[in-house]
């Protein structure tokens, strides 16, 4: 079993759509969590943290379950800019610095 | 501030080949980290430094890679001799912290033939 899935998706929604995204995790030590974005042919870069209490950016929604070890982020609003690969990234406790990333979930907005 | 510095950032080789992939990352930062992306297996840590220090290469393939970091500011990844699975872009990422503050470089595409 991976240490992170995720559904590859793709998953094809129109502009304005409020799209979700989850991940699940194996380890119930991991201590941090992340969403990334990676568009086509570039590298990943942190999209926003996940927090116990669930977090908000903008149109951007995270939220943590511990008990069913899931992450999902939610997007409001879709925009065609919104067009990526999603990844889910999770740190285990004492295990500093290593990333533990998903597969990706691809988001293609169409107008 | 440049970011993280990847060098090149397209490498096509024959199979047998040494190949050099090169990294410096942003100033300041004191962790230096190795990944490898595939279709197949997604983004994996290889390696990662801190102050110039292996701490965790239990992610290299084989013995045919290998990695060091003389200096705060460089780092390289060899692969010797490269093969066509070695195929992937390799992606180079530093932080100030081990868990906040990553950047990542750009990455090199490295095709082995």
């Amino acid at each position: 079993r991976k240490e992170v899935e995720q559904d590859p998706g793709p998953f094809n929604v129109p502009e304005g759509a409020t799209v979700a995204f989850n991940c699940t995790y194996s380890n119930s030590a991991s201590q941090s969590f992340f969403w990334y974005r990676q568009d086509c042919r570039k590298e990943p870069k942190l999209l926003m943290s996940v927090y116990s209490s669930g977090n908000e950016d903008g149109r951007f929604t995270a939220q943590l379950n511990r008990a069913s070890q899931y992450i999902s982020l939610l997007i409001r609003d879709s925009k065609l800019s919104d067009s990526a690969t999603y990844l889910c990234v999770v740190i285990l406790s004492g295990n500093t610095g290593k990333l533990i990333f998903g597969q990706g979930t691809t988001l293609q907005v169409k107008p | 501030d440049a970011g993280v510095i990847q060098s090149p950032r397209h490498e096509v080789t024959e199979m047998g080949q040494e190949v050099t992939l090169r990294c410096k990352p942003i100033s300041g930062h004191d962790y230096l980290f190795w990944y490898r992306q595939t279709m197949m297996r997604g983004l994996e840590l290889l390696i990662y430094f801190n102050n110039n220090v292996p701490i965790d290469d239990s992610g290299m393939p084989e013995d045919r890679f290998s990695a060091k970091m003389p200096n705060a500011s460089f780092s390289t990844l060899k692969i010797q001799p490269s093969e066509p699975r070695d195929s992937a872009v390799y992606f180079c990422a530093s932080s100030w912290d081990s868990i906040y503050g990553y950047t990542f470089g750009s990455g090199t595409r490295l095709t082995v033939v």
